[in-house]
């Protein structure tokens, strides 16, 4: 089966700017994940959806990123204004369900801002 | 509590070696706990995972080493070769909490020829 496709790959901007990832998972998954992982660090959840409903957003900074899933499949993640410490690699994620354990992680989208 | 604590930060092996990479967790709710690897430019992979009702779990030439009563659990890699060089991460998760992965703050692994 196909892997979890994320676009673009890099994106360099300027702080104060906008910018969006966008994520296909894996065909049937119905939970998908967005991760923070900064240079060094493990991977931070962002936000969890069930379908296209949000299960889990506690550790999303909402005064500037938003995220949504289309229709239960894609998903795009934004960041607006952008600050130089959201430098980092943003990753999606997708399992079958809520509570499946096995998450399977696309390539990732590296973001430098300065 | 929410922290899953991981050592060392890197690790240099010669090939064969045995390296040994340790996590340590607070949170007693956490029921699962994987590990993933991780290649430059890639996503984490999952590699192998255990649940607390098991102290040890095998597949292939890794082997998970769980301690429910230290809240500790290790990740050996048997006969190391220089295509496991990799960062390697644990996490722990709760399935009533979603699944959500805690990560450990990732480990260096670099297997010489």
């Amino acid at each position: 089966e196909a892997g979890v496709a994320q676009s673009p790959r890099y994106k360099i901007i300027e702080k104060r700017q906008s910018v969006a990832f966008w994520c296909n998972p894996i065909s049937g998954h119905a939970t998908l994940y967005w991760y923070q992982q900064i240079l060094g660090q493990g991977p931070k959840l962002l936000i969890q959806f069930q379908n296209n409903g949000v299960v889990d957003d506690s550790q999303l900074p909402k005064d500037r990123f938003s995220a949504e899933r289309l229709k239960g499949v894609d998903s795009t993640l934004k960041i607006q204004p952008a600050k130089l410490e959201d430098s980092a690699v943003y990753l999606c994620a997708s399992s079958r369900r809520v509570g499946a354990y096995e998450q399977y992680f696309g390539p990732g989208t590296r973001l430098t801002v300065t | 509590q929410q922290q899953v604590k991981q050592s060392p930060q890197s690790l240099i092996v010669q090939k064969g070696g045995i390296p040994i990479i340790n996590c340590a967790y607070e949170n007693t709710a956490f029921d699962y706990f994987p590990w993933y690897q991780q290649f430059p430019g890639k996503g984490p992979a999952l590699l192998i995972a255990i649940r607390p009702d098991v102290s040890e779990k095998k597949e292939g030439r890794f082997t998970i080493s769980f301690n429910k009563s230290a809240k500790q659990f290790s990740l050996h890699i048997m006969d190391s070769q220089p295509g496991d060089s990799a960062t390697y991460f644990c996490a722990a998760s709760i399935e009533s909490s979603g699944s959500r992965l805690t990560f450990g703050e990732g480990t260096q692994l670099t297997v010489n020829p």
